[in-house]
Parts: structure tokens; sequence; C-alpha cells
């Protein structure tokens, strides 16, 4: 079975941390990606990555940035954490063909920026 | 700009009975299909995946159809079970983006 962690279910933060959260998958997957998702806007997209150190924006990167220098992980940096910031944080992977394949998802982190 | 909707947003049903939960997508230009199941404070479950030439999908109790020239899909799930409660998200993807647009669900109850 695939397997999808991340490293948080709740964090608490404050205003200006810098926060990181982490995502790890077991199937050797080459895409990776980070949504969050908000009460009657569904799942955006963040940031994605197709191979390591490889990424780009997706629907609302602004404030948020990545990191993939290994292929099984993929961070999610809030470089100042806001309290519009405050969400439910989805990571997913799936295999190389990117527009056909199953995205697994992760348990998710639910943050909460005070 | 896609734009995916799905209704009702919730829907409470009696155990045992065949539902219909659909979705619809203003861009017929896509190139696959996902259902998932969300369990609240959870992450997303895959349960079905159709692609763009494929007119539906089954798993289990599970069917999906895709019409793709109306911009709409069904989830079938049959003989429900109080298991089933969960929310469903339809997603699409277009051919040359790697990009899924979600909808933002039904949530289902089934009573005991």
């Amino acid at each position: 079975d695939v397997k999808v962690t991340q490293s948080s279910r709740y964090l608490v933060k404050r205003t200006g941390e810098k926060v990181f959260l982490e995502c790890v998958q077991d199937m050797d997957h080459e895409n990776m990606f980070w949504y969050r998702q908000d009460p009657g806007l569904g799942l955006r997209l963040i940031y994605f990555s197709y191979d390591v150190k490889m990424k780009e924006k997706g629907d609302i990167p602004e404030g948020y940035s990545v990191s993939r220098e290994k292929k099984e992980r993929f961070s999610l940096i809030l470089e100042s954490a806001s309290t519009n910031q405050t969400s439910m944080y989805l990571c997913a992977s799936s295999w190389g063909r990117w527009d056909s394949e199953t995205q697994y998802f992760g348990p998710g982190t639910r943050l909460l920026v005070l | 700009k896609q734009e995916v909707t799905q209704i009702p947003a919730a829907l409470s049903v009696p155990e045992g009975e065949n539902l219909v939960l659909n979705c619809s997508f203003t861009d017929s230009a896509i190139y696959n299909l996902q259902w998932f199941r969300q369990d609240p404070g959870k992450g997303l479950t895959s349960l079905l995946l159709i692609q763009s030439s494929q007119r539906e999908q089954t798993s289990g109790r599970l069917n999906a159809s895709l019409d793709k020239s109306s911009g709409r899909s069904t989830l079938y799930i049959a003989a429900s079970q109080p298991g089933d409660s969960a929310t469903y998200l339809c997603a699409v993807s277009a051919s040359g983006t790697y990009k899924y647009i979600f909808g933002t669900g039904t949530r289902l109850k089934v009573l005991a």
C-alpha cells in the first residue's frame, strides 16, 4: 500500500513564525503536491514537484515556498506565518504520468496561526 | 477557467438506499476525473479514476460514470451503509496540466 505521511496532525504557531510542514511518501513517486483545504473553497494547489529539486507554483503560492531535496520528501515552508494561513494542509503524491495517475493523500496537518 | 460543482452539498439517506452523487464541470476538455472520499479531519482516499476515453468505472458497490460532452459525472453507491458516511469529492484534470481542480464535495450521512 502507498503510504504518505505528514509530520504533524496539528500545529499551533504564532504570527510571523517560520513554519515547516513535512511530507514523506514511500512508493518512489515522481510527483508530490501540497494543497490547502478551506471550508467552501475546497482544495487548492499551492505547489507541485515533478522531480528532485524541481517545483512549480500552483494556484495560491503566495506566502509559501517548498523544498524537495530527496525524492521521498517534500516540504512546505511558511516564511512568515499569518492568520490567513490557518487551514488544513494536505500532501499528495503520484507516479510519473502526472496528468493521469491517482493521487495518494496524507492524513493532513491542521495548522492554526494565532 | 475550469470550475467543478457538486450538488447537493449535503445528503442524508437511510441505510440500504441506492444513491447518486453528482459532479459537473464547465470545460469538457478533461483528461481524467477522480472521485475521492474524505473522512472528517482526515486526508483523501481515491475511490475511482475515469480517463477521458472511458465511460465508467466500478469498484465493489461504487460505480462512477462520465459524460464528457455534457460535463457531468455521477457516483452511484449501491445499498448504502453507515460506514459510507463521509464527504465525497470529485476532481478533474486537463491534458497538458498537472492540476486537478476539485469540487467542494458532498457530505453524505447514512442513517442506521
